[in-house]
């Protein structure tokens, strides 16, 4: 059973980074997209990005071009999500969900990293 | 802004049957992209609950249906039960804007 486990709670000020792991488990890792997805207070669902950690190249969202770094460790079944230069509408839940045998699929999903940004 | 409408709630007695809509354009939905729903329990992650339109993963009850046509989608559930008191959402891929896009959502409210 693929199990994605992400990383915890944190708490940053305006204009500081973020990097959110996700670590893998239960499947092959290397061959499906991880896919990061967030969720402010209330709101409803946001995809940033994704990557293919065989690939190694990532392709993000409009919206978050330039500011976000999505990357991955295969020895480590890893993927990671880095946001810079926080804002407190960067506030939310983000989600990793990997990317099943179908492209667009969000098959499983990690527990999700509550993200506060406060100064 | 998200480009899949839904509508923000519905709600049905226990038994009765509800729909939610997923209207979206000739960009996604309309270009012939499929369309999956995920379920979003209250505190918890999303589930996949329907893919590919209309297909049912491993252990999610066939009293929840996908369908689309043209531009929109539905997700159905029939024979509604307490437990299935959560947000829906619909998912496609969006072609101008190179991304995957979702649904704005829907509150099922069992009454």
């Amino acid at each position: 059973q693929v199990q994605l486990v992400q990383s915890g709670a944190e708490v940053k000020k305006p204009g500081s980074s973020v990097k959110v792991s996700c670590k893998a488990s239960g499947g092959t890792f290397s061959s499906y997209a991880i896919n990061w997805v967030r969720q402010a207070p209330g709101q409803g669902l946001e995809w940033m990005g994704g990557i293919i950690p065989i690939f190694g190249t990532a392709n993000y969202a409009q919206k978050f071009q330039g500011r976000v770094s999505i990357t991955a460790d295969e020895s480590t079944s890893t993927a990671y999500m880095e946001l810079g230069s926080l804002r407190s509408e960067d506030a939310a839940v983000y989600y990793c969900a990997r990317e099943g045998g179908v492209t667009g699929i969000f098959d499983y999903w990690g527990q999700g990293t509550l993200v506060t940004v406060s100064s | 802004q998200s480009v899949l409408t839904q509508p923000p709630s519905v709600s049905g007695a226990p038994g009765q049957r509800v729909t939610i809509s997923c209207t979206g354009s000739n960009s996604n939905i309309g270009t012939d992209y499929d369309v999956h729903w995920y379920q979003q329990l209250p505190g918890a992650a999303p589930k996949l609950l329907i893919y590919i339109n209309n297909i049912r993963p491993s252990g999610v009850p066939d009293r929840f249906s996908g369908s689309k046509s043209g531009t929109s989608a539905s997700l159905a559930i029939t024979g509604l039960q307490a437990e299935d008191e959560a947000d829906y959402y619909c998912q496609s891929y969006d072609s101008s804007l190179s991304a995957y896009v979702f649904g704005t959502g829907t509150k099922v409210t069992v009454l």
